[in-house]
């Protein structure tokens, strides 16, 4: 399967609640990161977190890192209709050279 | 968004054609790529350049011809391409390599008939 798996594939919450997605990889990197795309647009960088991190936030976001499971989760706290699009997770592998690889996404749908 | 754009937003080509797609990043960063996203998978690097040096070539088809003439510019030319090369085809940059977050451009959605 693919490095960088989110899971689940899609996920639709109340506004205000809030929302986890989980990303599983398979080989040793130098840092994870979360991205958002809104439909049919480009992506935006969220959250870089480095292999010697455990935890990282960014207004709304936390984002861990347990690199014994090769996983991470993305939460996303208080979330809004806003907060709807697909979120991916990058792996940097350590053999990857200049390569990021991405997952296939969770499509996370707010509904107000 | 603004930092990385891309022309045009939409192309529609027949498969005899030849287009260009051009990205440019006004970040001042050091490395460019293309992506290729097609519909139910994962995104799929296609080239990776830094400081205008091609360092990956993700055995992309020859009819995908990409173009750096400096580190604010880059070009992917189309020739002679297949329906199954619809896709949203987005530009990123990032301030160099390896280990940096990527600012993507809004992508160009390609339709070949």
């Amino acid at each position: 399967s693919q490095q960088g798996e989110e899971d689940p594939q899609a996920l639709s919450i109340q506004e205000g609640e809030n929302a986890t997605m989980n990303c599983s990889y398979k080989t040793s990197i130098n840092n994870l990161q979360w991205y958002r795309q809104n439909s049919g647009r480009g992506l935006v960088h969220l959250i870089l977190i480095r292999s010697n991190e455990r935890e990282k936030h960014s207004g709304r976001l936390r984002v861990t890192l347990d690199t014994s499971k090769k996983s991470s989760s993305l939460l996303i706290t208080a979330s809004r209709a806003a907060d709807t699009a697909s979120y991916f997770c990058a792996t940097d592998g350590r053999t990857s050279g200049s390569r990021l690889t991405f997952g296939e996404g969770t499509q996370l749908t707010v509904n107000p | 968004e603004t930092g990385v754009t891309q022309t045009p937003r939409h192309l529609v080509m027949g498969m005899t054609n030849k287009k260009s797609l051009k990205c440019e990043q006004h970040l001042g960063h050091n490395a460019m790529y293309w992506y290729k996203q097609s519909a139910k998978k994962p995104l799929e690097l296609m080239f990776v350049y830094s400081l205008e040096e091609r360092v990956e070539n993700n055995s992309v088809p020859s009819r995908f011809s990409p173009e750096c003439p400096n580190s604010s510019h880059l070009f992917l030319h189309l020739h002679t391409l297949q329906p199954e090369d619809s896709a949203l085809y987005l530009c990123a940059s990032s301030p160099g390599l390896p280990n940096y977050e990527q600012y993507f451009g809004p992508g160009t959605r390609l339709t070949v008939t």
